[in-house]
Protein backbone atom coordinates (compact mmCIF):
# COMPACT_ATOMS: atom_id res chain seq x y z
CA UNK A 1 0.00 0.00 0.00
CA UNK A 2 1.20 3.28 -1.04
CA UNK A 3 1.57 5.81 2.04
CA UNK A 4 3.00 8.43 4.37
CA UNK A 5 4.43 6.68 7.45
CA UNK A 6 5.37 8.96 10.59
CA UNK A 7 7.09 7.69 13.80
CA UNK A 8 7.14 7.27 16.66
CA UNK A 9 3.30 8.42 17.37
CA UNK A 10 4.53 10.20 20.74
CA UNK A 11 7.51 11.28 21.57
CA UNK A 12 8.64 12.56 24.86
CA UNK A 13 11.64 15.23 25.22
CA UNK A 14 13.56 17.09 28.26
CA UNK A 15 14.16 20.24 27.63
CA UNK A 16 18.08 21.36 26.20
CA UNK A 17 17.53 17.90 23.78
CA UNK A 18 17.31 17.41 19.94
CA UNK A 19 14.49 15.03 18.88
CA UNK A 20 14.42 13.77 15.19
CA UNK A 21 10.75 12.80 13.86
CA UNK A 22 10.77 10.13 11.23
CA UNK A 23 8.86 10.85 8.05
CA UNK A 24 8.84 8.23 4.96
CA UNK A 25 6.42 7.87 1.81
CA UNK A 26 6.63 5.23 -1.27
CA UNK A 27 3.92 7.51 -3.18
CA UNK A 28 7.29 8.69 -5.61
CA UNK A 29 6.47 12.40 -4.45
CA UNK A 30 8.68 14.63 -4.92
CA UNK A 31 7.63 17.45 -2.66
CA UNK A 32 7.65 16.96 1.01
CA UNK A 33 6.45 19.27 3.76
CA UNK A 34 6.52 19.49 7.64
CA UNK A 35 3.28 21.03 9.59
CA UNK A 36 3.05 22.15 12.85
CA UNK A 37 -0.51 21.96 14.59
CA UNK A 38 -1.53 23.50 17.74
CA UNK A 39 -4.58 23.76 19.68
CA UNK A 40 -6.68 26.39 17.99
CA UNK A 41 -4.61 26.97 14.80
CA UNK A 42 -4.23 25.72 11.38
CA UNK A 43 -1.24 23.77 10.20
CA UNK A 44 1.75 25.98 10.15
CA UNK A 45 4.31 24.97 7.55
CA UNK A 46 7.89 24.45 8.98
CA UNK A 47 9.67 23.44 5.78
CA UNK A 48 9.42 21.77 2.49
CA UNK A 49 11.66 20.19 -0.05
CA UNK A 50 10.80 19.75 -3.37
CA UNK A 51 13.57 17.60 -4.85
CA UNK A 52 16.49 15.78 -3.20
CA UNK A 53 18.98 17.64 -1.51
CA UNK A 54 17.03 20.86 -1.52
CA UNK A 55 14.35 22.42 1.13
CA UNK A 56 13.05 25.59 2.00
CA UNK A 57 11.96 26.95 5.38
CA UNK A 58 8.47 27.99 5.82
CA UNK A 59 6.96 30.20 8.40
CA UNK A 60 8.05 28.86 11.49
CA UNK A 61 11.60 27.56 10.83
CA UNK A 62 13.55 28.56 13.57
CA UNK A 63 14.24 26.04 15.97
CA UNK A 64 14.32 23.10 13.76
CA UNK A 65 16.29 21.70 10.80
CA UNK A 66 15.90 19.04 8.28
CA UNK A 67 17.65 17.00 5.83
CA UNK A 68 16.61 14.95 1.77
CA UNK A 69 19.15 12.64 1.34
CA UNK A 70 16.76 10.50 -0.59
CA UNK A 71 13.35 11.32 -2.10
CA UNK A 72 10.96 9.20 0.47
CA UNK A 73 12.22 10.54 3.26
CA UNK A 74 12.56 13.72 4.94
CA UNK A 75 13.08 13.78 8.72
CA UNK A 76 12.64 16.94 11.34
CA UNK A 77 15.00 17.59 13.98
CA UNK A 78 13.70 20.13 16.40
CA UNK A 79 16.59 21.49 18.20
CA UNK A 80 16.66 23.08 21.69
CA UNK A 81 16.79 26.33 19.92
CA UNK A 82 12.67 25.55 19.92
CA UNK A 83 11.26 27.35 23.07
CA UNK A 84 7.73 25.77 22.41
CA UNK A 85 8.01 22.62 20.89
CA UNK A 86 5.17 20.81 22.33
CA UNK A 87 2.76 20.40 19.47
CA UNK A 88 1.42 18.07 16.93
CA UNK A 89 3.41 16.97 13.54
CA UNK A 90 2.42 16.51 10.59
CA UNK A 91 4.29 15.68 7.62
CA UNK A 92 2.61 15.82 4.00
CA UNK A 93 3.89 14.67 0.34
CA UNK A 94 2.90 15.94 -3.10
CA UNK A 95 3.98 15.38 -6.73
CA UNK A 96 5.42 18.09 -7.98
CA UNK A 97 3.79 19.98 -10.11
CA UNK A 98 1.22 23.02 -10.28
CA UNK A 99 -1.59 20.61 -11.31
CA UNK A 100 -2.17 18.20 -9.08
CA UNK A 101 -1.42 20.00 -6.26
CA UNK A 102 -3.11 17.61 -3.46
CA UNK A 103 -0.94 17.01 -0.55
CA UNK A 104 -1.37 13.29 1.29
CA UNK A 105 -0.24 13.39 5.14
CA UNK A 106 0.65 11.17 7.73
CA UNK A 107 -0.79 10.43 10.94
CA UNK A 108 1.24 12.88 12.90
CA UNK A 109 3.69 12.40 15.68
CA UNK A 110 2.69 14.35 19.62
CA UNK A 111 5.85 15.55 20.54
CA UNK A 112 5.73 16.76 24.56
CA UNK A 113 8.26 18.24 26.18
CA UNK A 114 8.78 17.19 30.15
CA UNK B 1 0.46 37.01 1.39
CA UNK B 2 -2.66 34.70 1.13
CA UNK B 3 -4.72 34.14 3.78
CA UNK B 4 -7.89 31.77 4.82
CA UNK B 5 -10.58 32.35 7.19
CA UNK B 6 -12.69 30.40 8.88
CA UNK B 7 -14.99 32.37 10.89
CA UNK B 8 -16.92 29.57 12.46
CA UNK B 9 -14.98 27.85 15.15
CA UNK B 10 -17.41 24.91 16.19
CA UNK B 11 -21.01 23.97 15.06
CA UNK B 12 -23.18 20.74 15.75
CA UNK B 13 -25.76 19.72 13.78
CA UNK B 14 -28.57 16.51 14.68
CA UNK B 15 -27.35 13.76 12.57
CA UNK B 16 -29.49 13.48 9.13
CA UNK B 17 -29.39 17.17 8.87
CA UNK B 18 -27.34 19.55 6.43
CA UNK B 19 -24.72 21.91 7.45
CA UNK B 20 -22.36 24.61 5.88
CA UNK B 21 -19.34 25.39 6.79
CA UNK B 22 -17.96 29.00 5.03
CA UNK B 23 -14.64 29.92 4.25
CA UNK B 24 -13.11 32.70 2.35
CA UNK B 25 -9.67 33.47 1.49
CA UNK B 26 -7.63 36.37 0.02
CA UNK B 27 -5.52 36.33 -3.09
CA UNK B 28 -4.36 38.25 -5.90
CA UNK B 29 -3.68 35.60 -8.39
CA UNK B 30 -6.45 33.80 -10.67
CA UNK B 31 -5.26 30.39 -10.47
CA UNK B 32 -5.53 28.50 -7.62
CA UNK B 33 -6.92 25.25 -5.67
CA UNK B 34 -8.95 25.65 -3.17
CA UNK B 35 -9.15 22.24 -0.36
CA UNK B 36 -11.53 21.27 2.61
CA UNK B 37 -9.90 18.41 4.49
CA UNK B 38 -11.01 16.45 7.51
CA UNK B 39 -8.94 15.91 10.54
CA UNK B 40 -11.46 13.14 12.55
CA UNK B 41 -10.18 12.35 16.24
CA UNK B 42 -7.34 10.13 14.95
CA UNK B 43 -5.90 13.31 13.91
CA UNK B 44 -5.47 11.44 10.23
CA UNK B 45 -5.74 14.69 7.78
CA UNK B 46 -8.22 13.68 4.74
CA UNK B 47 -8.92 15.41 1.68
CA UNK B 48 -12.58 15.60 1.59
CA UNK B 49 -12.60 17.92 -1.44
CA UNK B 50 -11.13 20.37 -4.50
CA UNK B 51 -11.73 22.62 -6.53
CA UNK B 52 -9.97 24.34 -9.08
CA UNK B 53 -10.46 28.04 -9.73
CA UNK B 54 -10.61 28.01 -13.57
CA UNK B 55 -13.67 25.55 -12.79
CA UNK B 56 -17.26 27.30 -12.94
CA UNK B 57 -19.05 23.96 -11.51
CA UNK B 58 -18.97 23.53 -8.31
CA UNK B 59 -17.15 20.36 -6.80
CA UNK B 60 -19.24 17.74 -5.55
CA UNK B 61 -18.06 14.19 -3.83
CA UNK B 62 -20.79 11.84 -2.85
CA UNK B 63 -22.28 14.00 0.07
CA UNK B 64 -20.10 16.32 0.31
CA UNK B 65 -20.54 19.73 -2.28
CA UNK B 66 -19.10 23.24 -2.40
CA UNK B 67 -20.28 26.62 -3.04
CA UNK B 68 -17.29 28.18 -4.98
CA UNK B 69 -18.05 31.61 -5.34
CA UNK B 70 -14.53 33.05 -6.99
CA UNK B 71 -15.69 37.08 -6.98
CA UNK B 72 -16.75 36.74 -3.43
CA UNK B 73 -13.57 34.71 -2.32
CA UNK B 74 -15.89 32.38 -0.76
CA UNK B 75 -15.24 28.26 -1.03
CA UNK B 76 -18.28 26.88 1.85
CA UNK B 77 -18.52 22.84 2.35
CA UNK B 78 -21.96 21.86 2.30
CA UNK B 79 -22.25 18.06 4.24
CA UNK B 80 -25.94 16.58 3.24
CA UNK B 81 -27.45 14.05 5.85
CA UNK B 82 -24.90 13.90 7.91
CA UNK B 83 -23.60 10.76 9.61
CA UNK B 84 -22.26 10.14 13.14
CA UNK B 85 -18.61 9.81 11.12
CA UNK B 86 -18.85 13.67 9.57
CA UNK B 87 -17.63 14.18 13.29
CA UNK B 88 -14.14 15.90 12.66
CA UNK B 89 -12.24 19.53 12.68
CA UNK B 90 -12.76 20.48 8.96
CA UNK B 91 -9.58 22.82 7.35
CA UNK B 92 -10.40 25.29 4.55
CA UNK B 93 -6.94 25.32 2.59
CA UNK B 94 -5.48 26.94 -0.53
CA UNK B 95 -2.37 27.03 -3.05
CA UNK B 96 -1.83 28.89 -6.36
CA UNK B 97 -1.20 27.15 -9.33
CA UNK B 98 2.61 25.87 -9.20
CA UNK B 99 3.55 26.80 -6.02
CA UNK B 100 3.63 23.62 -3.34
CA UNK B 101 2.49 25.71 -0.32
CA UNK B 102 -0.56 25.07 1.63
CA UNK B 103 -2.22 28.22 3.38
CA UNK B 104 -4.36 26.98 6.03
CA UNK B 105 -7.57 28.13 7.54
CA UNK B 106 -7.81 28.16 11.91
CA UNK B 107 -10.84 24.88 11.21
CA UNK B 108 -13.90 24.57 11.93
CA UNK B 109 -14.84 21.83 14.57
CA UNK B 110 -18.01 19.77 13.99
CA UNK B 111 -20.15 17.88 16.00
CA UNK B 112 -22.76 15.38 14.69
CA UNK B 113 -25.54 15.05 17.69
CA UNK B 114 -27.10 11.21 17.41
Amino acid sequence: DGGITQSPKYLFRKEGQNVTLSCEQNLNHDAMYWYRQDPGQGLRLIYYSQIVNDFQKGDIAEGYSVSREKKESFPLTVTSAQKNPTAFYLCASSIRSGRWAEQFFGPGTRLTVL
Amino acid sequence: AQTVTQSQPEMSVQEAETVTLSCTYDTSESNYYLFWYKQPPSRQMILVIRQEAYKQQNATENRFSVNFQKAAKSFSLKISDSQLGDTAMYFCAFINFGNEKLTFGTGTRLTIIP
